[in-house]
């Protein structure tokens, strides 16, 4: 067990409000990672984290924005959800001095209206 | 252009059969790890094995082993025995660079189904 939760694990919301899902681990790893999954583009990372304040884009991070305040807490938020953010979100931790294997919550179902 | 390719969009094999999901890698870097998940149709992405760019080597874990072809750029997980199990969406991935955060790229997935 890696100690990753993620909530809510489904949420329904309307286009144009925002949301917030936020992952926790318990562990105290530095790296962290948010990825959406979508039928046909396997996992596409959105934003990570490699410490307290320090994120940085990923390949889909047009209307996602990222926040680390605390080691175990990496929160998505999507600042106005349009329709086409409906995913499954997941994220993940990655072990330092490891290979770079990652283990992952068990992921956030969204769809936005 | 795809880092990580996999060409089989689905693949069906026997009950106790081996089966080999293909996955093909770009990179120009000497170093990097590719991996390959597994996500069953609870959800869930698991983690099976790992295999580094200077491992000489094939990994293997238990019934899972991965076919390391580098001047190939292929990295091809083979189960061997199938079980019902076994069911499930796999994906490869790739993490380049030797050092620092290690950002894993994935491919599109494969699913695989067992019959009995």
């Amino acid at each position: 067990d890696a100690g990753i939760t993620q909530s809510p694990r489904h949420k329904v919301t309307e286009t144009g409000t925002p949301v917030t899902l936020r992952c926790h681990q318990t562990e105290n790893h530095r790296y962290m990672y948010w990825y959406r999954q979508d039928p046909g583009h396997g996992l596409r990372l959105i934003h990570y984290s490699y410490g307290v304040k320090d994120t940085d884009k990923g390949e889909v991070s047009d209307g996602y924005s990222v926040s680390r305040s605390k080691t175990e807490d990496f929160l998505l938020t999507l600042e106005s959800a349009t329709s086409s953010q409906t995913s499954v979100y997941f994220c993940a931790i990655q072990p330092s001095g490891g290979d770079g294997e990652l283990f992952f919550g068990e992921g956030s179902r969204l769809t936005v209206l | 252009a795809q880092k990580i390719t996999q060409t089989q969009p689905g693949m069906f094999v026997q009950e106790k059969e081996a089966v080999t999901l293909d996955c093909t890698y770009d990179t120009s870097d000497q170093s990097y790890g590719l991996f390959w998940y597994k996500q069953p149709s609870s959800g869930e992405m698991i983690f099976l094995i790992y295999q580094g760019s200077y491992d000489e080597q094939n990994a293997t874990e238990g019934r899972y082993s991965l076919n390391f072809q580098k001047a190939r750029k292929s990295a091809n997980l083979v189960i061997s025995a199938s079980q019902l199990g076994d069911s499930a969406m796999y994906f490869c991935a790739m993490r380049e660079g030797g050092g620092g955060s290690y950002i894993p790229t994935f491919g599109r997935g494969t699913s695989l189904i067992v019959h009995p």
